[in-house]
């Protein structure tokens, strides 16, 4: 068992629809969880950061933790052709270990 | 502020040949990495830097590869020989520190033939 699964998709939606992509991972040590957006021939851009469970939301995009069931979410409304990308989780263990672990991806569509 | 630097962009070679990749990361981020990207995968840890030390290195095939971050700024990484597995997109990151998120560059896209 892979440390980080996430669905690859690929996931398609339409304009203005609410989109949920996920993670499971399987060490509880991880502390910190962040979720990147990645283009085609681009590298990784940080959306969202967080290390604790609960909540975060910044514009139209939310971010969950569930720490008790090593679960987390990304949660894009009113989704627009310009999130077309590749969304990938990534969670760090905490301290003088700190380095990431990324899921595959989940290659998100967003038909106009 | 400026992002992470790499340079090149691209690069084919064939294969034996030694090729490197260039990075300048976020001026005051003392953590530099290395990570490989092949195709549909997420990136995997090659190398971490706390200013000029090495310190996880552990997924860096040491027979082929190596790194260096001479005066904690800039860093090389290096394949002699390269070979036809090789082929990936290498990404560098930094970070302020510990347990800060991580910024990346736009990465080399390295083909060997």
């Amino acid at each position: 068992q892979k440390e980080v699964e996430q669905d690859p998709g690929p996931l398609s939606v339409p304009e203005g629809a609410i989109v949920s992509l996920n993670c499971t991972y399987s060490n509880s040590a991880f502390q910190y969880f962040m979720w990147y957006r990645q283009y085609s021939r681009k590298g990784p851009e940080l959306l969202m950061f967080t290390y604790s469970s609960g909540n975060k939301e910044d514009g139209r995009f939310t971010a969950q933790v569930d720490k008790s069931s090593k679960y987390i979410s990304l949660f894009i409304r009113d989704s627009q052709p310009s999130d077309s990308a590749t969304y990938l989780c990534a969670m760090g263990l905490g301290g003088s270990n700190y380095k990431l672990t990324f899921g595959k991806g989940t290659l998100l569509t967003v038909n106009p | 502020e400026a992002g992470v630097v790499q340079s090149p962009r691209y690069k084919i070679i064939e294969k034996k040949q030694p090729v490197a990749f260039w990075c300048n990361p976020i001026s005051g981020h003392n953590t530099l990495y290395w990570y490989l990207q092949n195709l549909g995968q997420g990136p995997e840890l090659l190398i971490r830097y706390e200013n000029e030390e090495a310190v996880d290195d552990s997924q860096l095939p040491k027979d082929r590869f190596s790194a260096e971050r001479l005066k904690g700024v800039d860093s090389t990484l290096k394949i002699q020989p390269a070979e036809l597995g090789d082929s990936a997109v290498y990404l560098c990151a930094s970070s302020r520190g510990q347990n800060s998120p991580l910024h990346f560059g736009n990465g080399t896209r390295l083909t060997v033939t």
